[in-house]
């Protein structure tokens, strides 16, 4: 099992510019969620999906958009991207309220 | 009050030293409880999870006590390779939603 990968590890926008980042993994889990991380502010969540077709907003929504049309991979838009979105994301996939993350995608806005 | 609220540290001990950290949660229907490790700029991975009969593995020990609401996580034998940030984390109960707590940085020197 490859567990959750993301791609890229790393990206530098502008700002304006959009993107996807890609999450996906292979345990069959219905709950995914995306987090970001940034120095001294811990892990806040972007939004979450319960199963394939549904998604919902965590705590720090605005500017990021979701998608689940499969099990396997939930991607995280950024519409528009800002410097305040410069960040560290983490995609989790959980399964009996256990989180598995991906390894992370570090994100520079110019 | 935070949900989840951890001392930052950092935690400088000597190898071979005994540590505790503490975790505070508001939400009394808290179900489930869980410790998490996380490296300079890796993901978090599970450390191990917190019972009501507490739980041990190795020189880990981990406790909860639902009448103070606080988990505990103590280290034995601190070894140079156990500095890491540790992150608590609480499940309210009927949620698929966890809360981390910012995280407790432990530094172990020779």
């Amino acid at each position: 099992n490859a567990g959750v990968t993301q791609t890229p590890k790393f990206q530098v926008l502008k700002t304006g510019q959009s993107m996807t980042l890609q999450c996906a993994q292979d345990m069959n889990h219905e709950y995914m969620s995306w987090y970001r991380q940034d120095p001294g502010m811990g892990l806040r969540l972007i939004h979450y999906s319960v199963g394939a077709g549904i998604t919902d907003q965590g705590e720090v929504p605005n500017g990021y958009n979701v998608s689940r049309s499969t099990t396997e991979d939930f991607p995280l838009r950024l519409l528009s991207a800002a410097p305040s979105q410069t960040s560290v994301y983490f995609c989790a996939s959980s399964y009996n309220n256990e989180q598995f993350f991906g390894p992370g995608t570090r994100l520079t806005v110019l | 009050r935070k949900e989840v609220e951890q001392d930052p540290g950092p935690f400088n001990v000597p190898e071979g030293a005994t540590v505790a950290f503490n975790c505070t949660y508001s939400n009394s229907a808290s179900q489930s409880f869980f410790w998490y490790r996380q490296d300079c700029r890796k993901e978090p991975k599970l450390l191990m999870s917190v019972y009501s009969s507490g739980n041990e593995d190795g020189r880990f020990t981990a406790q909860l006590n639902r009448a103070s609401q606080y988990i505990s996580l103590l280290i034995r034998d601190s070894k140079l390779s156990d500095s890491a940030t540790y992150l608590c984390v609480v499940n309210p109960g009927g949620s698929y939603i966890p809360t981390f707590g910012r995280g407790t940085s432990l530094i172990v020197h020779p």
